[in-house]
Order: structure tokens, then C-alpha cells, then sequence
């Protein structure tokens, strides 16, 4: 069993449509990573959580530490927002043990 | 500023040859982490070093290994390389220590073992 879980693994919408891409994990973290990989590769941090909410733009990242469990939230979605969503966390404290990852949500966004 | 920059871009090897990639982090940042990205297995963490020492390494063979020098800056090196080391192999530097920060990613080499 995957340590970080995502769901869904792909995901169309329609622009204008609000967008949730879930994330769990079954052991104790220091911290969850929200990022974004579009084709060719590179990868951007989107967001950082230990605790509570975080916005920024059109993307709120929410993590319920009790329950294991944070969403990523895209506010009237647009195709430029068609990318891979990938859930990493810290299993230590101060990244020595580096990233878990998810397996990624493939999101597609129709015009 | 200047963000992370990884060399070569694209690198084709044959299987037993050895490959060394270069990772040259944020200006201040003293962690450099690397891991692998495949179609089947997504992305793995290879190893993480903080002040020119490894903290801790994944679940590769002993082939795979790295350094990472006074400035910062990192490598990794594969040796005898086989089919299944072709991938995306990127870094990422972050301020490190025992705090956790966030990441900033270079855009990746491509390996392709023939």
C-alpha cells in the first residue's frame, strides 16, 4: 500500500468548473507538498501545509491533520490549469528523508 | 534570482556506461534532494544532502550515488547503467536544516539508456 494516496488519478472538467483533488496518507508527516508538473516535465510548489488552509489565487490547499487528509481546490478552473497535481510529504522533520509522492491527478480543463 | 539549474538537459547512454548529473541549487539554499521519475514507478526519492552530507537515501542500488561540494552545488552518479534507469532525474533545493521548507525543482535530464 502507497503511503500517500490521490484521487482521483484523472479528472476532465469543464473551464469555469470547480475542481477538488484529494490526498491521503497513512503515516505521521511533518509537512504535505501541493505541486504541479506540466508536460516536459518541470515542476512547480504550489503550496506547503502543516496545518489549516493556505490560498493563493485560485487554489486553496486544505490538510486535516487528524484525519490524514488534505484537498487542493481550483477555484473557476481554466485550461491553462491542465497539468498533473501530485501530493508529496515529509516523513521527517527538516526534509532529510526528502519527498513521498502520490501518484498524481491527471487534470484536464475543457474550454 | 536564478533558479535551480540542472545539466545536461538530455543525455543518451549505453547500458554499462556511467552518467554524471549536475544540480546547482538556489543561491543560500544548502539542501539538494534528487529523485527519480518514471511512467511505472512516478516519482522515487534517490538521496538528500544538506552541507555537503547525505542525510539519508532511498531504496536504489548501490549504483547510484552522489555528492555534493562546499558550494552547494550537487551531482549524482549512476553507474553500469541498465534499460530501467531511463527517466526523468530531477533535483530540488530548499533552505534545509531541521526546519521543513518548501522546494524549488529544476526542470530534470532525461536519461535514455540504450
Amino acid at each position: 500500500k502507497n503511503e500517500v494516496e490521490q484521487s482521483p488519478q484523472n479528472l476532465t472538467a469543464q473551464e469555469g468548473e470547480f475542481i477538488t483533488i484529494n490526498c491521503s496518507y497513512s503515516v505521521g508527516i511533518s509537512a504535505l507538498h501541493w505541486l504541479q508538473q506540466h508536460p516536459g516535465g518541470g515542476i512547480v510548489s504550489l503550496f506547503m501545509l502543516s496545518s489549516g488552509k493556505k490560498k493563493h489565487g485560485r487554489l486553496i490547499a486544505t490538510i486535516n491533520i487528524q484525519e490524514k487528509h488534505s484537498s487542493l481546490h481550483i477555484t473557476a478552473s481554466h485550461p491553462r490549469d491542465s497539468a498533473v497535481y501530485i501530493c508529496a510529504v515529509n516523513l521527517g522533520g527538516g526534509g532529510a528523508d526528502g519527498l513521498t509522492f502520490g501518484k498524481g491527478t491527471h487534470l484536464i480543463i475543457q474550454p | 534570482k536564478a533558479g535551480v539549474t540542472q545539466t545536461p538537459r538530455y543525455l543518451i547512454k549505453t547500458r554499462g556506461q556511467q552518467v554524471t548529473l549536475s544540480c546547482s541549487p538556489i543561491s543560500g539554499h544548502r539542501s539538494v534532494s534528487w529523485y527519480q521519475q518514471t511512467p511505472g514507478q512516478g516519482l522515487q526519492f534517490l538521496f538528500e544532502y544538506f552541507s555537503e552530507t547525505q542525510r539519508n537515501k532511498g531504496n536504489f542500488p548501490g549504483r547510484f550515488s552522489g555528492r555534493q561540494f562546499s558550494n552547494s552545488r550537487s551531482e549524482m552518479n549512476v553507474s553500469t547503467l541498465e534499460l530501467g534507469d531511463s527517466a526523468l532525474y530531477l533535483c530540488a533545493s530548499s533552505l534545509g536544516g531541521l526546519v521543513n521548507y518548501g522546494y524549488t525543482f529544476g526542470s530534470g535530464t532525461r536519461l535514455t539508456v540504450v
